[in-house]
């Protein structure tokens, strides 16, 4: 079973803010938060992953809670482009196998 | 970032006949390689994973001698889905770690089985 819980769908219109959430309230001291996302008919892309510090990159925010057992994933201006399932996964650094839960399917709409 | 490929991206095959599935770092070696099914509107599944210079371990319920997976180098990895039935029709993705502890893998584009 997947160790993270998210929506099921959002809606977010096009260069607003799209922010993601997932739970993870079992999350292990060890294990850090990866996302990963795939739009349709292709294989999942790299976001963002974090393990208790606010991380950034060129993609997305990942806003990790003080206790750990949720983060939300910030996609600062969506676009069009963005509109793809979405995918919070936990994990041990250094073991390579990921769990895909259902994800959110976010649609960026005009 | 790192890339890699799958070949073919699409095939359509009959019942019976055998499909093989190519899976390619392109600019980085791999000594472990992950295979993945996806069924429509449905999350993706760890099949196997595919170890250079041994055997694959399989992952629960998957059958290893119809799925059979060979690392012949460090940048490739195949899957052939051997006496393909109709409820093999699927998407499969291969993906990589760019080194061994990394924090992120790298997945290929899926290729999509049909199976008739």
């Amino acid at each position: 079973d997947a160790k993270t819980t998210q929506p099921p769908s959002m809606d977010c219109a096009e260069g607003r803010a799209a922010n993601l959430p997932c739970n993870h309230s079992t999350i292990s001291g060890n294990e850090y938060v990866y996302w990963y996302r795939q739009i349709h008919s292709q294989g999942p892309q790299y976001i963002i992953h974090g393990l208790k510090n606010n991380e950034t990159n060129e993609m997305a925010s990942l806003i990790i809670t003080e206790d750990r057992k949720s983060s939300t994933l910030i996609l600062p201006h969506a676009t069009l482009r963005d509109t793809a399932v979405y995918y919070c996964i936990v994990r041990v650094v250094g073991y390579s196998t990921l769990t895909f839960g259902k994800g959110t399917m976010l649609l960026v709409s005009p | 970032g790192a890339v890699v490929s799958q070949h073919p991206s699409r095939v359509i095959c009959k019942s019976g006949t055998s499909v093989k599935i190519e899976c390619r770092s392109l600019d980085f070696q791999a000594t472990t390689m992950f295979w993945y099914r996806q069924f429509p509107k449905k999350s993706l599944m760890l099949m196997a994973t595919s170890n250079e210079g041994s055997k694959a371990t399989y992952e629960q319920g998957v059958e290893k001698d119809k799925f059979l997976i060979n690392h012949a180098s460090l940048t490739l990895s195949t899957l052939t889905v051997t006496s393909a039935h109709p409820e093999d029709s699927s998407f499969y993705i291969c993906s990589a770690p760019p080194g061994q502890g990394a924090n992120e893998q790298y997945f290929g584009p899926g290729t999509r089985l049909t199976v008739t």
